[in-house]
């Protein structure tokens, strides 16, 4: 089974700050890799994936994600915050071989002050 | 714009209550998932389904029920609800189009509360 790390529990930056959440993940088998977020007494929303090809991904309100099989990462940067992205951010990993199964991280709470 | 539906969203009960937290998805996807979410805590898988008749128990014990009579529903029960059963229950829908795996789509969740 996967473990996600998510290093930071909570990141606190200012508006228009860029901003790095890291997420490492334990196995070195093929995975696909998901940033999900959750906005307060909401579901978590897809932001971005990872299935294969380029280790670059970009996915929605400017954030992209790039994954480093080596260090077995998958850090999720953005080059400037908004106000609206103040969020809990979910890393989650599936192996290949069992997709039916997603490990989440225990989530990290950004919080972008004016 | 949400294509799979929790309800109740809020929901306070007494302890020893049957309640049972509906989800249902317009999708057709063939599997969907029960994940249980503390504060500061990981999702943890609880229950899933890979199609109608078809249920599992997850990686986290759990002493909810689930059943998938049809495609689009899959509701969770609690026969006797107990303050331990206090948590978000997030519903969760998942498909693959050709090659690809998707991902998850989630429901808003339901915040379950027993006093």
């Amino acid at each position: 089974a996967q473990s996600v790390t998510q290093l930071d529990s909570q990141v606190p930056v200012f508006e228009e700050a860029p901003v790095e959440l890291r997420c490492n993940y334990s196995s070195s088998v093929s995975v696909y890799l998901f940033w999900y977020v959750q906005y307060p007494n909401q579901g978590l929303q897809l932001l971005l994936k990872y299935l294969s090809g380029s280790t670059l991904v970009k996915g929605i309100n400017g954030f992209e994600a790039e994954f480093n099989k080596s260090q077995t990462s998958f850090h999720l940067r953005k080059p400037s915050v908004h106000i609206s992205d103040t969020a809990e951010y979910f890393c989650a990993v599936s192996d290949r071989g069992n997709f039916n199964k997603f490990y989440f991280g225990s989530g990290t709470k950004l919080n972008v002050k004016p | 714009e949400a294509d799979i539906y929790q309800t109740p969203r809020y929901l306070v009960i007494g302890t020893g209550k049957k309640i049972t937290l509906e989800c249902s998805q317009t999708m057709g996807h063939d599997k969907m998932y029960w994940y249980q979410q503390d504060p500061g805590m990981e999702l943890h898988l609880i229950h899933y389904s890979y199609g109608v008749n078809s249920t599992e128990k997850g990686d986290l014990s759990s002493e909810s029920t689930v059943s998938r009579i049809r495609t689009e529903h899959f509701p969770l029960t609690l026969e006797s609800a107990r303050p331990s059963h206090t948590s978000q229950y997030l519903c969760a829908s998942s498909a693959w189009g050709g090659q690809s795996f998707y991902g998850y789509t989630f429901g808003s969740g339901t915040r379950l509360t027993v006093v």
